[in-house]
């Protein structure tokens, strides 16, 4: 079965720096999603992808961030400046229809801690 | 705002046992529903999911839910539980209003422990 595939499984850096998540989505998806979980708290959502733009984002999802598909395959999110509060599972998600009646599938998230 | 409740945080079976997790959710109009699992140190697997139509849904690994308009509920429900079950598990609701990419919300998440 397809899968959504997440690299690296776990990044650790240092307050400040930059840091891209990476994701492959499944192929003959066109709807892209990243979520993250803080420790101890609930999945939420950060932002949506199609057709090469931002579909819908909440407001987590600030300045220093940035998601983008540099090519036909991958899925990345940016993170300008982490602090210490970026420390969470990332998860990236796709479907292959929006709207909500196609599941999204999820990778195994990044684990990103922030020293 | 649309909002999901799991009121159990942490529930502990016996392998053999039967289980149902539950999951509120607030939405006027019929909403798209959704039971994920996580295992330690794993992504979010689908188990099953409620568009329309009939109202009690199976899934993978012997689980079902079984959606409820009246009560707001969608619970998910295995006849006998396994070892490998032990995991967390998460309802989720589509976010819908006008321009929705179809987003996610979540519950908090209940906790399966399950005693040999």
């Amino acid at each position: 079965e397809p899968e959504v595939t997440q690299t690296p499984s776990h990044q650790v850096t240092q307050m400040g720096q930059e840091v891209i998540l990476r994701c492959v989505p499944i192929s003959n998806h066109l709807y892209f999603y990243w979520y993250r979980q803080i420790l101890g708290q609930k999945v939420e959502f950060l932002v949506s992808f199609y057709n090469n733009e931002i579909s819908e984002k909440s407001e987590i999802f600030d300045d220093q961030f940035s998601v983008e598909r540099p090519d036909g395959s991958n899925f990345t999110l940016k993170i300008r400046s982490t602090k210490l509060e970026d420390s969470a599972m990332y998860f990236c998600a796709s479907s292959d229809r929006g709207l909500g009646n196609q599941p999204q599938h999820f990778g195994d998230g990044t684990r990103l801690s922030i020293l | 705002a649309q909002s999901v409740t799991q009121p159990d945080i942490h529930i502990t079976v016996s392998e053999g046992a039967s289980l149902e997790l539950r999951c509120n959710y607030s939405y006027g109009a019929t909403p798209y529903l959704f039971w994920y699992v996580q295992s330690p140190g794993q992504g979010l697997q689908l188990l099953l999911k409620y568009f329309s139509g009939d109202t009690l849904v199976q899934g993978i690994k012997g689980f079902e839910a079984e959606f409820k308009r009246s009560q707001s509920s969608f619970n998910l429900r295995k006849p006998s539980v396994h070892w490998s079950d032990a995991a967390e598990y998460f309802c989720a609701v589509v976010r819908n209003y006008g321009g929705s990419q179809g987003n996610l919300i979540f519950g908090k998440g209940t906790k399966l422990s399950v005693k040999p």
